[in-house]
């Protein structure tokens, strides 16, 4: 079965100091990667999406960036934290269904800055 | 205008009781339609894929109207563990999903 992993879990991190998020997926292969984000009261947020190794789509401009250097591993990073980046962090990737293409979730990771 | 609309609630409504919760979207090409789960302070979990037919899955049943650009979910006989945020999700490009703010239920005893 197909499972993915996110840590860690919560952080408190100061503002300026860098950030690594990581998270993996286990039982398939070139899967789609997400990195998405939800803070506090509000939707989800698309950051980055990756295709495949080294494929990096940004959906919105940040001080945040992101890496995949395995097929099925997918990190999110950041030299500088700012207060706003505070939020629930989440990765998810993409299993094909008879029709769709359906995304399902780590657990996320509870990031925040002070 | 959003790209996907839902009603925040949040819905009050007692065991036993049915729910239903609408959903609009605004792109006419989208092509995937999803209802997602999120219990406080948890991922959101796919609940249910939308097809055009419609589907029902237990007590819970989809609907999709693609004129109208609208998606519904109705459950049936609500459970105390029912309670969560219900989130109408579209997928616009083959994988990028797009979400609504959700919809908080509170089923009480």
């Amino acid at each position: 079965s197909q499972t993915i992993h996110q840590w860690p879990a919560t952080l408190v991190q100061p503002v300026g100091s860098p950030l690594s998020l990581e998270c993996t997926v286990e039982g398939t292969s070139n899967p789609n990667l997400y990195w998405y984000r939800q803070a506090a009261g509000r939707g989800l947020q698309l950051l980055f999406y990756s295709v495949g190794i080294g494929q990096i789509s940004s959906e919105v401009p940040q001080n945040l960036s992101a890496s995949r250097p395995q097929d099925r591993q997918f990190i999110l990073s950041s030299k500088k934290l700012l207060l706003s980046d505070s939020g629930f962090y989440l990765c998810a990737f993409t299993r094909l269904s008879p029709s769709s293409y359906e995304q399902y979730f780590g657990p996320g990771t509870r990031l925040t800055v002070t | 205008r959003k790209e996907v609309e839902q009603d925040p609630g949040p819905f009050n409504v007692p065991e036993g009781a049915t729910v239903a919760f609408n959903c609009t979207y605004s792109n006419s090409a989208s092509q995937s339609f999803f209802w997602y789960r999120q219990d406080c302070r948890k991922e959101p979990k796919l609940l249910m894929s939308v097809y055009s037919s419609g589907n029902e899955d237990g007590r819970f049943t989809a609907q999709l109207n693609r004129a109208s650009q609208y998606i519904s979910l109705l459950i049936r006989d609500s459970k105390l563990s029912d309670s969560a945020t219900y989130l109408c999700v579209v997928d616009n490009q083959g994988g990028k999903l797009i979400f609504g703010q959700g919809t908080e239920l509170s089923v009480k005893p």
